[in-house]
């Protein structure tokens, strides 16, 4: 019973570095999506994908980018990262209806010196 | 824009009390509410959907919600809380196809 997983879960960046994380889902689920945890202010979408192929913006989508090359997978990358990207990252994905349940991955934090 | 807003961040309970958590949502013509519980160091799970039909929805772990459309609130209660109830839970409406979440309140169960 994988479900949603997150990799890696922790990482330290140097200002400036880029980096990826990956999303992998096993439910055959056609939605998937990134979101930013911080303290205070709930969760954040960054991007999100109706579909293989298909990528859009969320709400704060700035410094970020995705890939959905395969249905069950979601990337996000930080091509130059800043301290401002520090925070706990989550991936969810979802069957696609807007009545139905996300599931969560268990979060990658990451730190940006 | 769409949004959800949880009226307390933090909300400090005694074991076996009962407890309410508000969320009020913008108004719309529809809106599907949920509520989400993180536990520390995980993600987060559902505990219960407000889709239509009856106001008064029942989640998992004894915690049920009541969607008031006059009032636009959505809030989450629980007669008798347990140690193990400690988390964050999220209130989140609907924004064609995506979530929007609330910012969290913070439940502290004391022994």
């Amino acid at each position: 019973n994988a479900g949603v997983t997150q990799t890696p879960k922790f990482r330290v960046l140097k200002t400036g570095q880029s980096m990826t994380l990956l999303c992998a889902q096993d439910m055959n689920h056609e939605y998937m999506y990134w979101y930013r945890q911080d303290p205070g202010m709930g969760l954040r979408l960054i991007h999100y994908s109706v579909g293989e192929g298909t990528t859009a913006k969320g709400e704060v989508p700035d410094g970020y980018n995705v890939s959905r090359l395969k249905k069950q997978n979601f990337l996000l990358g930080l091509e130059s990262a800043a301290p401002s990207q520090t925070s706990v990252y989550f991936c969810a994905s979802s069957q696609g209806s807007n009545t139905g349940e996300l599931f969560f991955g268990e979060g990658s934090r990451l730190t940006v010196l | 824009a769409q949004s959800v807003t949880q009226l307390d961040s933090q909300v400090p309970v005694f074991e076996e009390a009962p407890v309410e958590l508000r969320c009020n949502y913008s108004s719309s013509v529809s809106v599907y509410l949920f509520w989400y519980v993180q536990y520390p160091n995980q993600g987060l799970q559902l505990l219960l959907k407000y889709l239509s039909g009856s106001t008064l929805v029942k989640g998992i772990n004894g915690f049920e919600a009541e969607f008031n459309k006059s009032q636009t609130s959505f809030h989450l209660r629980k007669p008798s809380v347990h140690i193990s109830d400690t988390a964050e839970y999220f209130c989140a409406r609907t924004s064609g196809s995506r979530l929007t979440f609330g910012e969290g309140t913070q439940l502290t169960v004391n022994p």
